[in-house]
């Protein structure tokens, strides 16, 4: 089983449509939660960070559920700008120092369409 | 702009050569990682630098040689490389807590990327 599990879309939405991605994680110590956001033939970019009692961006709602081990990301009115791949980004709990790096998922296609 | 510069943008290389790829940050941060990014997979990590002291190596074939000579600056030197070596090589720094190791705030700044092809 993957570390990090992503459904990669494509998630086609009309403008103004709420749309959800959801992302499973096998290593249930882990530790911290992140959404970033990668547009196309660019870097990524840190969207948002996943807290346990969730949280609240414009909007974006980012959710974390560890008894299921999954992280969610909600757009609500989505714009032609929120097109882009989303990555779900999951820090694991280890002593061991070189363990804590980031782990990606392998992203969600967002193509919001006018 | 990108706190953290990548160079070169594009690199074709044959199998036989030798090149390097660099990569810097003005954003104070002590680590520093490279990321392996190929079509429709995950990014992979290969290194992470914490005040520039080498804390994961991720199985990473030696023909990738990493070095880190100060906090600001991080290299990967390529060596004989295998054409499945092609992808979007990617340079991030963050700042680590002071005990070192490589844990952060999760928040990784990216350079644009090393598009690597060898033939």
């Amino acid at each position: 089983r993957k570390e990090v599990e992503q459904d990669p879309g494509p998630f086609n939405v009309p403008e103004g449509a709420t749309v959800a991605f959801n992302c499973t994680y096998s290593n249930s110590a882990s530790q911290s939660f992140f959404w970033y956001r990668q547009d196309c033939r660019k870097e990524p970019k840190l969207l948002m960070s996943v807290y346990s009692s969730g949280n609240e961006d414009g909007r974006f709602t980012a959710q974390l559920n560890r008894a299921s081990q999954y992280i969610s990301l909600l757009i609500r009115d989505s714009k032609l700008s929120d097109s882009a791949t989303y990555l779900c980004v999951v820090i694991p709990r280890s002593m061991d120092t070189g363990r804590r790096a980031l782990t990606f998922g392998s992203g969600t296609r967002l193509q919001v369409q006018p | 702009e990108t706190g953290v510069t990548q160079t070169p943008r594009h690199l074709v290389m044959g199998m036989t050569n030798k090149k390097s790829l660099k990569c810097e940050q003005h954003l104070g941060h002590n680590a520093m990682y490279w990321y392996k990014q190929s079509a429709k997979k995950p990014l992979e990590l290969m290194f992470v630098y914490s005040l520039e002291e080498r804390v994961e190596n991720n199985s990473v074939p030696s023909r990738f040689s990493p070095e880190c000579p100060n906090s600001s600056h991080l290299f990967l030197h390529l060596h004989t490389l295998q054409p499945e070596d092609s992808a979007l090589y990617l340079c991030a720094s963050s700042k680590t807590g002071t005990s070192g190791g490589a844990s952060n705030t999760g928040e990784l700044f990216f350079g644009e990327g090393s598009r690597l092809t060898v033939l």
